[in-house]
């Protein structure tokens, strides 16, 4: 079966600091894979999906970005972290075609002070 | 512009009850409506997907109506349990074969 992991599950970090979360899946391979923000009370924002390794679209323009460099591995990283960064971080992945079920991880709280 | 719209007041009803949640959506043309419920610091759970040949569509005390012409689709929770209460989110296929959009969901209360 499979199996999303996302770490780490909370962090409190600086403003100006950077960011790295990781998201891995096992069980299948080539997943579509997402990253999401989800505000204090608000829906989820889709932040960047990948088809493949290497393969990044951005959805919101902003101070975050995204790789895969392995098949099953997806990070997220800042080099400067802004206030309005902190949310509840959510990594999915799917089969194709793109808008199949998606399967999400356990999520990372993140706290910019 | 494209809008995904759910009940942002949380939905109080008594344990037994047939609760129903409504998602709305304007300029949209899904091929599918999926629905998936969040409990509190966790990630969504799917639950149903409805395309839009389908009308209804269940599963156990779950079920789900799509009307494409009115533009809406109705989730219903027949004999509701405490444990069912938790946030609930429809998300639509942008077209295409694109990616998800996602509601800012309802959330549902059952009380005893």
């Amino acid at each position: 079966s499979q199996t999303i992991h996302q770490w780490p599950a909370t962090l409190v970090q600086p403003v100006g600091s950077p960011l790295s979360l990781e998201c891995t899946v096992e069980g299948t391979s080539n997943p579509n894979l997402y990253w999401y923000r989800q505000a204090a009370g608000r829906g989820l924002q889709l932040l960047f999906y990948s088809v493949g390794i290497g393969q990044i679209s951005s959805e919101v323009p902003q101070n975050l970005s995204a790789s895969r460099p392995q098949d099953r591995q997806f990070i997220l990283s800042s080099k400067k972290l802004l206030l309005s960064d902190s949310g509840f971080y959510l990594c999915a992945w799917s089969g194709t075609p793109l808008a199949d079920t998606q399967y999400f991880g356990p999520g990372t709280r993140l706290t910019v002070l | 512009s494209q809008k995904i719209e759910q009940n942002s007041e949380a939905l109080n009803i008594q344990e037994g009850k047939t609760a129903t949640l409504t998602c709305n959506y304007t300029n949209y043309s899904p091929a599918y409506l999926q629905w998936y419920r969040q409990d509190p610091g966790r990630g969504p759970v799917f639950l149903l997907l409805i395309r839009e040949n389908e009308k209804e569509k269940r599963k156990e005390r779950l079920k789900v109506t799509f009307d494409t012409t009115l533009k809406q689709s109705l989730f219903h929770i027949t004999a509701s349990q405490p444990a069912d209460s938790a946030t609930y989110l429809c998300a639509l296929e942008a077209g295409g074969g694109n990616k998800l959009t996602f509601g800012t969901g309802t959330q549902l209360k059952v009380e005893l």
